[in-house]
């Protein structure tokens, strides 16, 4: 069971430079999500997705792109990495468009942006 | 909007002590779910417990048990007789259930740490 895979584990951008967070899951999950988790600040939402072709904003967007093709990928793009974005990244999915199923999480990307 | 304060930023306690960890959530909505997640050192999320709005029953897991009060909006965590393993950062979130697909809005977390 691979679950939620996120790739790659780490990275290190210099500002400006653009990359991709690849997500993807095997579960068939309708619902998937971009969080970042910064100290002191919790997990906070970048963007989500209740299935192939619609996404949405969450509460911290600017700067990354997503995109859904398919149900089981949910790729995150950064256009333009800045300092600010230095974080750890979390792809999460769930059942039931998140409501009440709990999220599965990937193992996170740590991102570093000189 | 909803919204989730977890006021403990950190907490330290003796292993086989007793440690509460609070949560106190807004919502507008009527239904809604509240969930616990744990973040151990490693790193990665693990889900605890899911409790809708509709369920005020107190549950009990092991040594870990839940105490959720909807007339003080609380849905606090408690573990009895902590064990090293227990120390982790810990979430509390909530999710709306309106129409729409509302995320889950995580709380900033309470790291604790259990000492041998």
């Amino acid at each position: 069971n691979a679950g939620v895979t996120q790739t790659p584990k780490f990275q290190v951008l210099k500002t400006g430079q653009s990359m991709t967070l690849q997500c993807a899951q095997d579960m068939n999950h309708e619902y998937m999500s971009w969080y970042r988790q910064d100290p002191g600040m919790g997990l906070r939402l970048i963007h989500y997705s209740v299935g192939a072709g619609i996404t949405d904003q969450g509460e911290v967007p600017n700067g990354y792109n997503v995109s859904r093709s398919t149900t089981e990928d949910f790729p995150l793009r950064l256009l333009s990495a800045a300092p600010s974005q230095t974080s750890v990244y979390f792809c999460a999915s769930s059942t039931l468009q998140g409501i009440s199923s709990p999220l599965h999480f990937g193992n996170g990307t740590r991102l570093t942006v000189t | 909007a909803q919204k989730v304060t977890q006021a403990q930023t950190e907490i330290s306690v003796v292993e086989k002590e007793d440690v509460t960890l609070d949560c106190v959530y807004e919502t507008r909505d009527t239904t809604y779910y509240l969930f616990w997640y744990k973040q151990p050192p490693s790193g990665e999320l693990v889900f605890l417990i899911r409790r809708n709005s509709f369920d005020e029953q107190n549950e009990i897991s092991g040594r870990y048990s839940w105490n959720f009060q909807k007339s003080t909006s609380s849905f606090n965590f408690t573990i009895t007789a902590s064990q090293v393993v227990d120390s982790a950062v810990y979430f509390c979130a909530l999710s709306e259930a309106k129409s729409g697909n509302t995320p889950l809005v995580f709380g900033k977390g309470t790291r604790l740490s259990v000492i041998a």
